[in-house]
This record gives C-alpha cells, structure tokens and sequence, in this order.
C-alpha cells in the first residue's frame, strides 16, 4: 500500500549527480516533513535527509533534499560505488494517521 | 548510544500467532514524545509500517492491518511488544523496530529480524 510514488530504478556513472523523486499528495508530502532513508544490501535503513532538507549530525553534504508542493526529491552529488542502494521517501500522513514510504528506488552506479 | 534489537522466532506456522520484541537502550521510552514503531519489509518488496506506541501508551496502526496487530511496552524492562496474530506467508518479511521522535520518521533502526511463514 505504497502511497509516495517512486521510481523504481535509477542510475548514473561515478562522478555524477542524480535525483530521485517522490510523488504524493496534501495528506502527506503536502502537509508534512519527508525524510529519506538510505537501504544498503542486508542492512536496516538509514536517515539521510529529514524535515524536508536537514542532515543528520554528520550525515553527507552529498545528499540533499528539496520539496514543492506534495513532491520531494533527493539529490545525490558526486556519485561513489559505495551509493549503490535502496532509497526510500517517507513522511507523515494524515489519512492514514500513521507514516507511510514509497515503493523505493534503487540506485546503480555505473 | 542508543540501540534497538527485534528478537523473536523465525519460523512460525501458518494460523499461529507471533511475538516480537524490540529491546531498546540509550534512550528513555517515558521521554515526551518518545515513540517505537514497527516496520516490516517483504523479501524484495518495499518498507510497509505496522504500528507505533508512544511515551504516554498513545498507539497507532496502519488500519489496512489493525485486526492483526497489537503494540504494548514495558518502560521497566525496556521492551516494546508487537504481537501479530494469524500468521499468513504473505506476512513473511524482516521486522524492524525503530524509534521516531519528530512525525513521520525512524531516526534509529534495529538490524532486523527475517520472520518466515511456512508449513
């Protein structure tokens, strides 16, 4: 029950920068902060992004959040080998009383 | 430092009913608040969210699944429970516990737990 739409695959060779994008509605992404969270293989997600666009304390300035309206990106900079994972938008919806993801997108650095 | 572990069988039967814990520390489950909730992802298939218990026991369930799941915590023991009953292979996944202080998002994770449904 997917409500944030993703896409399911992007890629990009080391160096560049790619986006990913996250759809939703006023319920959700509209009215409520988006955090991004980063899936390596085998392992439990992690926060890049939260309330829209701020970092954790030590997160990397490489990844960056941006959001208009009921749609949010992340935007990944100087791409390594090593951003090669699962990312997923998350945020609050009102509907649902409860929080909801996308579908993920997974990042493949060529 | 705060951590989350999910512990719990990892077989169960189809009909049968299973007992998560999420044991947490570095953290106060009585802080305001405070909240735990669970997270389930299939083999393959994207994060779904199941429940959350809050530092004053308010909780909250995805309502596609609220038949099915019930949270509780023990602040003594530093546990939160997720009990799901009627266990279906479709309700095979890694269970996470993780915890959320702002709306919306899990600033900590435990590593997971694989849970398979199977006769």
């Amino acid at each position: 029950h997917s409500v944030l739409t993703q896409p399911p695959s992007v890629s990009g060779a080391p160096g560049q920068r790619v986006t990913i994008s996250c759809s939703g509605n006023s319920s959700n992404i509209g009215n409520n902060g988006v955090t991004w969270y980063q899936q390596l293989p085998g392992k439990s997600p992690k926060v890049l992004i939260y309330y829209d666009d701020r970092r954790p304390s030590g997160g990397s300035d490489r990844f960056s959040g941006s959001k208009s309206g009921a749609s949010a990106s992340l935007a990944i900079s100087g791409l390594q080998s090593e951003d090669e994972a699962d990312y997923y938008c998350g945020a609050w919806d009102d509907g649902l009383n409860g929080p909801i993801f996308g579908g993920g997108t997974k990042l493949t650095v060529l | 430092q705060i951590t989350l572990k999910e512990s719990g069988p990892t077989l169960v039967r189809p009909t049968q009913t299973l007992t998560l814990t999420c044991s947490v520390s570095g953290f106060s489950m009585s802080a305001f608040g405070m909240g735990v909730g669970w997270i389930r992802q299939p083999p393959g298939k994207a994060l779904q969210w199941l429940a959350i218990i809050y530092w004053d026991n308010d909780v909250r369930y995805n309502p596609f699944l609220k038949t099915k799941l019930t949270i509780t915590k023990d602040t003594s023991k530093n546990h939160i429970l997720l009990t799901l009953t009627n266990m279906d292979p479709m309700d095979t996944a890694t269970y996470f516990c993780a915890r959320t202080v702002t709306t919306g998002s899990f600033d900590y994770w435990g590593p997971g737990t694989l849970v398979t449904v199977s006769s």
